[in-house]
């Protein structure tokens, strides 16, 4: 059974904290996400990669950073966490098998950050 | 630059009514693919279609169903007979093809979709 965790379900910090989300996949997925989730938004893509200490940013950046040491495991980092990252964060992976198509993302159960 | 609109924010039918969510997209790529997800209140997104943009026949699969209109732009999502546990939010997705899935998806608002026994 396929399976993306994150580390926490609920995250509560404090402004100006260092915040890290992380996310590990078990399917040997090349690629990895970051979307954040807001409501009346939908979701929005922060950064991705496709290889091992590899990083490409999405749509929404500002604010954050990534790291990708492990093939399975794909940090989001929170330098200096503000309230306007308070936000469902989903991180979600997907195989590069078969070059001529795109395959579907599977996603982790999220992680709800309160940043005070 | 991508876009996908679902007009719909949020509908409420009684059970074992059909109900169609709408999806429309804009993308300036030749090739591109068009993804649903379903978001039950547990909060994990779930897979439910892919479909790419040479592939126009619609697709049921028991009682759900897509019908993808190129000339339309619109990727639509029928629930038929709906029932209780179908209550969720429901995503429509693009993703324009890179050669091996390393873009992410563009996703709409969402259609917050409320089944009412």
């Amino acid at each position: 059974d396929v399976k993306v965790t994150q580390s926490s379900r609920y995250l509560v910090k404090r402004t100006g904290e260092k915040v890290f989300l992380e996310c590990v996949q078990d399917m040997d997925h090349e690629n990895m996400f970051w979307y954040r989730q807001d409501p009346g938004l939908g979701l929005r893509l922060i950064y991705f990669s496709y290889d091992v200490k590899m990083k490409e940013k999405g749509d929404i950046p500002e604010g954050y950073s990534v790291s990708r040491e492990k093939k399975e495991r794909f940090s989001l980092i929170l330098e200096s966490a503000s309230t306007n990252q308070t936000s469902m964060y989903l991180c979600a992976s997907n195989s590069r098998e078969g070059k001529s198509s795109y395959n579907e993302q599977f996603f982790g159960p999220g992680t709800r950050l309160t940043v005070l | 630059a991508q876009k996908v609109t679902q007009a719909q924010t949020e509908i409420s039918v009684v059970e074992k009514e059909d109900v169609t969510l709408d999806c429309v997209y804009e993308t300036r790529d030749t090739t591109y693919y068009l993804f649903w997800y379903k978001q039950p209140p547990s909060g994990e997104l779930v897979f439910l279609i892919r479909r790419n943009s040479f592939d126009e026949q619609n697709e049921i699969s028991g009682r759900y169903s897509w019908n993808f209109q190129k000339s339309t732009s619109s990727f639509n999502f029928t629930i038929t007979a709906s029932q209780v546990v179908d209550s969720a939010v429901y995503f429509c997705a693009l993703s324009d093809y890179s050669g091996g899935g390393a873009d992410g998806l563009t996703f709409g608002k969402g259609t917050h979709l409320i089944i009412q026994p």
